[in-house]
């Protein structure tokens, strides 16, 4: 599986946009972008994924880059309770496995 | 929506005593898999299931560890003899194609 990078912590006011970035640079053509995150010590959560397209739906929108190295997760109104740490997951569908890296700790503030 | 279940929420076990964690996966789910997390670190693969067979496994994933779908509707972790480092969260997850679902964790505390 592709290796991920992420910053280690984000800030975000209340009410403002959250954009999380993740650079995955030797992602392969057959592999998916995912975004999960995990509140304190809950399992993950499923938010979102795409392949090369934006995606949107009711939690967050994902942008990827047109050469697919990055993307980029927005939550579009940040909440208290969207603090958790956000995963960027790099895999290919169906059965393969998940490998989380350390994420990036996104904290809002009110 | 529907949730991935597991129990117990809380396993308290002595070192070398066996123990069995449950996870009830989504219904018409066909990828099972688990997963763990030691307090304060990354979640680490162990083990995925698909098709009443083991698809993949990690270095973790030894001979102490093995799973199993007794029946149409559990997916059970076993840990033969624990040791004090197999404490940890463990969360199973199921996927019926892209997204993969987790349980809340059972938390295994090894004395």
């Amino acid at each position: 599986d592709a290796k991920t990078t992420q910053p280690p912590s984000m800030d975000c006011a209340e009410g403002r946009a959250a954009n999380l970035p993740c650079n995955h640079s030797t992602i392969s053509g057959n592999e998916y972008v995912y975004w999960y995150r995990q509140i304190h010590s809950q399992g993950p959560q499923y938010i979102i994924h795409g392949l090369k397209n934006n995606e949107t739906n009711e939690m967050a929108s994902l942008i990827i880059t047109e050469d697919r190295k990055s993307s980029t997760l927005i939550l579009p109104h940040a909440t208290l309770r969207d603090t958790a740490v956000y995963y960027c997951i790099v895999r290919v569908e169906r059965r393969s496995k998940s490998t989380f890296g350390d994420g990036t700790t996104l904290t809002v503030k009110p | 929506e529907p949730e991935v279940t597991q129990t117990p929420s809380h396993q308290v076990t002595q070192m070398g005593q066996e123990v069995i964690l449950r996870c009830v996966p989504i219904s018409n789910h066909l990828y099972f898999y688990w997963y763990r997390q030691i307090l304060g670190q990354k979640v680490e693969f162990l083990v995925s299931f698909y098709n009443n067979e083991i698809s993949e496994k990690s270095e973790i994933f030894d001979d102490q560890f093995s799973v199993e779908r007794p029946d149409g509707s559990n997916f059970t972790l076993k840990i033969r003899s624990t040791k004090l480092e197999d404490s940890a969260m463990y969360f199973c997850a199921s996927s019926e194609s892209s997204k993969q679902y987790f349980g809340p964790g059972t938390r295994l505390t090894v004395t």
